[in-house]
């Protein structure tokens, strides 16, 4: 059974500061999904990483992929108010293994 | 763009009373799930379909059902509402490759 870990939970974190949230996962997969969920709203998709090396950003945030280690992380540089939300990661198998794993979320408060 | 719609939004139901999620998405994607979301749990995966007719079970599928008789919706049912089901609901779809796209949530209170 494939299990997806994040860590931090909880993340409080000053603007302007960097870090880096973790996600760990059991088994062989063939592609990684970061979401994020503001307050009361859906899933909002973030990156896809599909592959090992794989490196991706968007603004103030970066994802990155290590299917050797079964690790990926999401690093926040400069953080700003805005990023304030609940990261997901996703995790799925591949072949014929349709199912979309998640993470328990870390929930980033980025303080003034 | 309507992407992936969820109806209703909003729903208060009685312990034993049943009822349907509908989910409809205008993506043409093969791959539907529905998912619960309560606090601390992260998102938990009822039931999922790879395809029109098909059906599968998730991590926590008892005491829901789901039907997937048109590509573009999913339902998931409910035949005996319990307390324990007061959750956030979510539908999403996606393509065989590429991210899922998630609807808007539907609160389901159960009392």
């Amino acid at each position: 059974e494939l299990k997806v870990e994040q860590n931090p939970l909880f993340l409080s974190m000053q603007e302007g500061k960097n870090y880096t949230i973790y996600c760990n996962y059991s088994t062989t997969s063939d592609r990684l999904y970061w979401y994020r969920q503001d307050p009361g709203k859906s899933l909002e998709s973030l990156f896809v990483l599909l592959s090992n090396g794989a490196v991706k950003q968007e603004g103030r945030l970066m994802a990155s992929l290590d299917t050797k280690a079964r690790l990926s992380t999401l690093h926040i540089t400069a953080a700003v108010h805005d990023l304030s939300a609940t990261y997901f990661c996703a995790v799925r198998r591949g072949g014929s293994n349709y199912k979309l794993t998640f993470g328990k979320g870390t929930l980033l408060t980025v303080n003034p | 763009n309507a992407g992936v719609t969820q109806t209703p939004k909003f729903r208060v139901l009685k312990t034993g009373q049943s009822m349907t999620l509908l989910c409809a998405q205008d993506m043409n994607h093969e791959y539907m799930y529905w998912y619960r979301q309560d606090p601390g749990m992260g998102l938990r995966l009822i039931h999922y379909s790879v395809g029109e007719g098909t059906t599968a079970k998730g991590e926590v599928p008892d005491g829901y059902n789901v039907s997937r008789l048109k590509k573009q919706n999913f339902l998931l049912g409910l035949e005996s509402a319990a307390p324990s089901q007061t959750s956030v609901y979510f539908c999403a779809s996606s393509p065989q490759i590429g991210e899922a796209f998630f609807g808007q949530g539907t609160r389901l209170t159960v009392v």
